[in-house]
């Protein structure tokens, strides 16, 4: 039971650098979403995708691009890595549905460090 | 849009104290609330949830939380805490869609 995957755990890039942070779900959740977490400031939402094929801003939505090819897959590109985007990933998955079912499930988090 | 906001930052407690974590809404209307746990270098697991009828939610590992609408409250609570329970606790509302606004966390540190 794998539930939400993320790729790698742990990275290190260089200022101007891309790189792609990999999320892949199996429970067959329309709704996925990446948030970065920082200390003092909770989890802000990057992007989100209500399905294949759409994508949508959240709060903090600068620096990152994101698209949705298939439902199980959910990748977050960084263009031109920045040391303000040193931070911890996290992505997350859940039913579309807004009924008592609707819980968010999260990755174990990729810790970025921009030098 | 909703802000959630999370009374205090840094939490230590000797084991066997009670515990009670304040989460405050911004507004009102029908709301989906959650309390997230993530234990030294974990993922975010699910404590507990709110979404309709009995005010007074039981979650995992002891934990309840009473929603008080009149107050755009949501507040966690143990009557008992253990060093286990050394964590940081996410509280978070859900937005249109699915989207979920969470507070700045708490950090608590059971002392053994």
């Amino acid at each position: 039971n794998a539930g939400v995957t993320q790729t790698p755990k742990f990275q290190v890039l260089k200022t101007g650098q891309s790189m792609t942070l990999q999320c892949a779900q199996d429970m067959n959740h329309e709704y996925m979403s990446w948030y970065r977490q920082d200390p003092g400031m909770g989890l802000r939402l990057i992007h989100y995708s209500v399905g294949a094929g759409i994508t949508d801003q959240g709060e903090v939505p600068n620096g990152y691009n994101v698209s949705r090819s298939t439902t199980e897959d959910f990748p977050l590109r960084l263009l031109s890595a920045a040391p303000s985007q040193t931070s911890v990933y996290f992505c997350a998955s859940s039913l579309r549905d807004r009924g008592p079912g609707t819980e968010a499930f999260f990755g174990q988090g990729t810790r970025l460090t921009v030098v | 849009a909703q802000s959630v906001s999370q009374h205090n930052h840094h939490v230590i407690l000797s084991e066997a104290a009670s515990l009670e974590l304040g989460c405050n809404y911004s507004y009102g209307g029908t709301v989906n609330l959650f309390w997230y746990v993530q234990y030294p270098g974990q993922h975010l697991q699910l404590l507990l949830k709110y979404f309709s009828g009995d005010p007074l939610v039981k979650g995992i590992k002891g934990f309840e939380a009473e929603f008080i609408k009149s107050k755009f409250s949501f507040n966690l609570r143990k009557p008992s805490v253990q060093w286990s329970d050394t964590a940081e606790y996410f509280c978070a509302v859900r937005e249109y869609g699915n989207k979920l606004v969470f507070g700045a966390g708490t950090i608590l540190r059971v002392k053994s």
